[in-house]
């Protein structure tokens, strides 16, 4: 079957621009994750949705992102006014159930890189 | 809170020698424990996964690790490693329990095999 897929995989943004990067999570998935990556880190969490309800934004790093997932299955991560320090790997993550012994199924990814 | 800590960026070792990558984390409650691999230009993929029960894991390509309470670490392990190892592994740790369960990683070790 399929996994989680994201799009686009790449996109480069000037300074000051809007973007929106989508997930389409694996089918049934009820759990839906979204880190932000920076080059030689790991993953950091941004951002999870039960279903279309959005549980925890607490990683969001200020309110120029914007995270939604209206019916309960493909998600948006909306970035207004891109900054430099905006540029990382955007990750999104399903998972089957709402506990963590079940396991997060990662997308590729999308790079944003703000000029 | 929780948090991870991989104290070696880069691991170089030879084809077939053994290999060990440390991961020690830092939690107030229960954890669940776990092993991400993302070979280049693929995304995270879990290696293997510490819940409950025998604190010696392993993975279906030869990894191993083991949960010590005491120490809290739960370093990965390879008797003889391949080329194809060659990728960065990254520590994660999430509450049992709680909402959201997010994954906290560490910054990754990069294992680069060489022949």
């Amino acid at each position: 079957g399929a996994g989680v897929s994201q799009s686009p995989r790449y996109k480069v943004a000037k300074r000051g621009q809007d973007v929106a990067l989508r997930c389409d999570p694996i089918s049934g998935h009820v759990s839906l994750f979204w880190y932000q990556q920076a080059l030689g880190q790991g993953p950091e969490f941004l951002t999870y949705f039960q279903n279309e309800a959005q549980l925890d934004k607490s990683g969001l790093p200020s309110d120029r992102f914007f995270a939604e997932r209206p019916e309960g299955s493909v998600s948006t991560l909306k970035i207004q006014r891109t900054q430099q320090e905006d540029s990382a790997v955007y990750l999104c993550a399903s998972r089957f159930g709402t506990g963590s012994s079940y396991e997060q199924y990662f997308g590729p990814g999308t790079r944003l890189t703000v000029t | 809170a929780q948090s991870v800590t991989q104290l070696d960026s880069q691991v170089p070792v030879f084809e077939e020698a053994p290999v060990e990558l440390r991961c020690n984390y830092s939690s107030s409650v229960s954890v669940y424990l776990f092993w991400y691999v993302q070979y280049p230009n693929q995304g995270l993929q879990l290696l293997l996964k510490y819940l409950s029960g025998s604190t010696l894991v392993e993975s279906i390509n030869g990894f191993e690790a083991e949960f010590n309470k005491s120490q809290t670490s739960f370093h990965l392990r390879k008797p003889s490693v391949h080329i194809s190892d060659t990728a960065e592994y990254f520590c994660a740790v999430s509450g049992s329990g709680g909402a959201t369960n997010k994954l906290i990683f560490g910054t990754g070790t990069l294992l680069a095999v060489q022949p």
